[in-house]
């Protein structure tokens, strides 16, 4: 059964500090890896990784896929509180739907 | 602009009531899903359709049923058969056929069992 695990589970950092959330996988078939972040209600997408060791960036957010360790870390540096909500990683495996792992709950005090 | 509407966003529900949560997307995506979120377990699929009136069960479909009688509806009924149905409900859509590498999330709908 594919699978998708998130760690840590839960973070509590203070402003300023910098982060990595990890996701690694174990899937039949690996075509993409996702990340979301999700504040309140719906998740918004962050990246698409498809391939290892090319770092996709966005402002303080980056993240790279490692293929041969079956993971990705997402690192976030100079936090804000801003960046408190849930990160959901999930892979695309050429299946019907993506698999989820369980999200990281990040939360950054001021 | 294009997106999912969710509603209601809160629903309460008395034990043995049926109730549908509602699902719409003017993205003209073709396939679109139901995911149960509870804490520390992310999401988990309910059900998915890839065209109209096709559906498929997800890992978790006992005691959900859905329709989708057009292609920018896909609503979720939630029957008195789901024991445990206080969760947090979140439709995605997606085009079919083209690697565009993202659901796209409705605002969710907050269930809970009075």
């Amino acid at each position: 059964e594919d699978k998708v695990v998130q760690s840590p589970l839960s973070l509590v950092v203070h402003e300023g500090d910098t982060v990595t959330l990890n996701c690694s996988y174990e899937v039949t078939n690996f075509r993409s890896l996702l990340w979301y972040k999700q504040e309140k209600k719906a998740p918004t997408f962050l990246f698409m990784l498809t391939s290892s060791g090319i770092e996709k960036k966005s402002g303080r957010l980056s993240s790279i896929l490692d293929k041969k360790e079956l993971s990705s870390i997402l690192n976030i540096t100079a936090t804000q509180t801003g960046d408190s909500a849930i990160y959901l990683c999930a892979v695309d495996n050429y299946g019907q739907n993506f698999v989820f792992g369980p999200g990281t709950r990040l939360s950054v005090l001021p | 602009d294009g997106g999912i509407t969710q509603s209601p966003k809160y629903l309460f529900r008395k034990e043995g009531q049926n109730v549908t949560l509602s699902c719409e997307q003017n993205l003209n995506h073709d396939a679109m899903y139901w995911y149960r979120q509870d804490p520390g377990q992310g999401l988990r699929l309910i059900y998915y359709s890839q065209i109209v009136n096709d559906f498929q069960k997800g890992d978790i479909a006992e005691g959900y049923s859905v329709s989708r009688e057009k292609k920018e509806s896909f609503p979720l009924t939630v029957t008195s058969a789901q024991k445990n149905p206080t969760a947090f409900y979140l439709c995605a859509s997606i085009p079919t056929g083209i690697f565009s590498g993202g659901y796209t999330f409705g605002s969710g709908t907050r269930l809970t069992v009075v």
